[in-house]
């Protein structure tokens, strides 16, 4: 079955507790991207990939990193997490970006205290 | 700044009504895709338009997208519970190599 998958689905941590959020795709794809989504702001991207080895910034970046070793994981890290970083995170791929239908994981729900 | 707006951010009807949701922006885009949520999981694309005054429909749903590629509109007629959910809208940019934005969403509740 084709899909997105992030681990774990839930996390609360503490502020400054460094954690990664686990993403992985079966489809090939060659674009992946990280989103969070916020109550009344939609989903807002963080960083995404067009290939391995390839990143760049999003429209909110800051406070995050990603790494792209692999075609089929883009892990997010987040080095010293704060309370604003509270959010639904949602990993996604597609086979390039722009009018391509994205896939989209199950979301992890982070709450940082 | 909200690059695409989407109204009504909340929309709460009777099953059997009809509804429109609308996104706009004073961007052009390259093309327009409607996503649908449900609690607990990710979007789900249910239609991308290319061309202006493009207009497809699936099922109950018709999207079209405007004229000079700055907006769309979702209808759905005669709504029914299973409807219920969160519409995204999201659209790439012609001036950011292809970047995908999203609206912030609509809220649609269709009550039996």
């Amino acid at each position: 079955e084709a899909q997105v998958t992030q681990n774990p689905r839930y996390l609360i941590t503490v502020t400054g507790k460094k954690l990664t959020v686990t993403c992985s795709q079966n489809m090939n794809h060659e674009y992946m991207s990280w989103y969070r989504q916020d109550p009344g702001l939609g989903l807002r991207q963080i960083y995404y990939s067009m290939n391995v080895e390839v990143t760049d910034k999003g429209d909110v970046p800051e406070g995050y990193k990603v790494s792209r070793k692999e075609k089929r994981n883009f892990p997010l890290i987040l080095e010293s997490p704060s309370p604003n970083q509270t959010s639904l995170y949602f990993c996604a791929s597609s086979l390039a970006p722009s009018s391509y239908e994205q896939y989209f994981g199950p979301g992890t729900r982070l709450t940082v205290t | 700044t909200q690059l695409l707006e989407q109204s009504p951010q909340f929309l709460s009807i009777q099953e059997g009504e009809n509804l429109t949701v609308y996104c706009n922006s004073s961007s052009v885009f390259s093309s327009l895709q409607w996503y649908r949520q449900e609690p607990g999981e990710g979007p789900v694309l249910l239609v991308t338009v290319v061309t202006g005054g493009e207009v497809k429909k699936l099922k109950r749903l018709t999207f079209q997208f405007g004229d000079a590629r700055k907006d769309s509109s979702l209808h759905i007629t005669a709504a029914q519970p299973g409807d219920t959910g969160l519409y995204l809208c999201a659209a790439d940019r012609e001036d950011q190599g292809g970047k995908l934005i999203f609206g912030q969403g609509t809220e649609l509740s269709v009550k039996p």
